[in-house]
């Protein structure tokens, strides 16, 4: 399998669950992201790490937590979310930080709803 | 503050042309992306200008001018499979992306 695969696609867990979303990438790529995307609104970078190390986070709230265990599977940890949390989780690859001139090569996402 | 302003949805007829116009104002510029997105899907890459001037790549064209800010991306030959999203972002000095809000195009018969 090639690409960047995410599951599950579709979740809907309580506000009290515990949930983790899963991306693999097959890409031989550096650098993976998470990123929120809500309706009309500009996709949101939520995390980025960089040869497994975390070298961003950008002002999320602690009920996300992410997980990268190597430099092909990236995790993210759900916990205690609220409503407004539902939305489309995208993960992403880059070769580098730099990324090129390819930008990144996107997962299919997870279709979050906290209900 | 940086900003990617693109309109929320156009409509267009199959066969026809149409332009999705992206302005943006951001600290630095390091190349402008362009994706398109269909609902449910992962966004695909489709183009990239770091350079003033017109990227042809099949029916898809996309244009930049950096000293307006302004970038375009032109589909020509309009097909059902059109009808997408397509995001317009944008490298800053710092090589973080920049994004848009996405542009809904729906295409008609």
């Amino acid at each position: 399998e090639t690409g960047v695969t995410q599951t599950p696609r579709h979740l809907v867990m309580g506000m009290t669950n515990k949930k983790s979303l899963k991306c693999e990438q097959h890409l031989g790529h550096n650098a993976m992201y998470w990123y929120k995307q809500s309706a009309k609104k500009p996709l949101e970078l939520m995390f980025v790490y960089s040869l497994e190390e975390r070298v961003e986070n950008n002002s999320v709230p602690s009920r996300f937590s992410p997980e990268c265990p190597n430099s092909s599977h990236l995790f993210l940890h759900l916990h205690t979310l609220q409503p407004e949390d539902s939305a489309l989780y995208l993960c992403a690859s880059s070769q580098d930080r730099l990324f090129g001139t390819y930008g990144y090569t996107f997962g299919s996402g997870t279709r979050l709803t906290v209900v | 503050g940086q900003n990617i302003d693109q309109p929320t949805e156009m409509t267009a007829t199959e066969g026809a042309i149409v332009q999705i116009n992206c302005t943006y104002q951001t600290s630095g510029f390091n190349g402008l992306f362009w994706y398109q997105q269909h609902a449910g899907e992962a966004p695909t890459f489709l183009s990239y200008n770091v350079l003033d001037g017109l990227e042809e790549k099949g029916r898809f064209s996309s244009f930049l001018s950096r000293s307006k800010g302004y970038s375009y991306l032109l589909l020509k030959e309009l097909q059902m499979k059109d009808s997408a999203s397509y995001l317009c972002a944008v490298r800053d000095s710092n090589y973080q992306l920049i994004w848009g809000a996405g542009t809904k195009l729906i295409i008609k018969p």
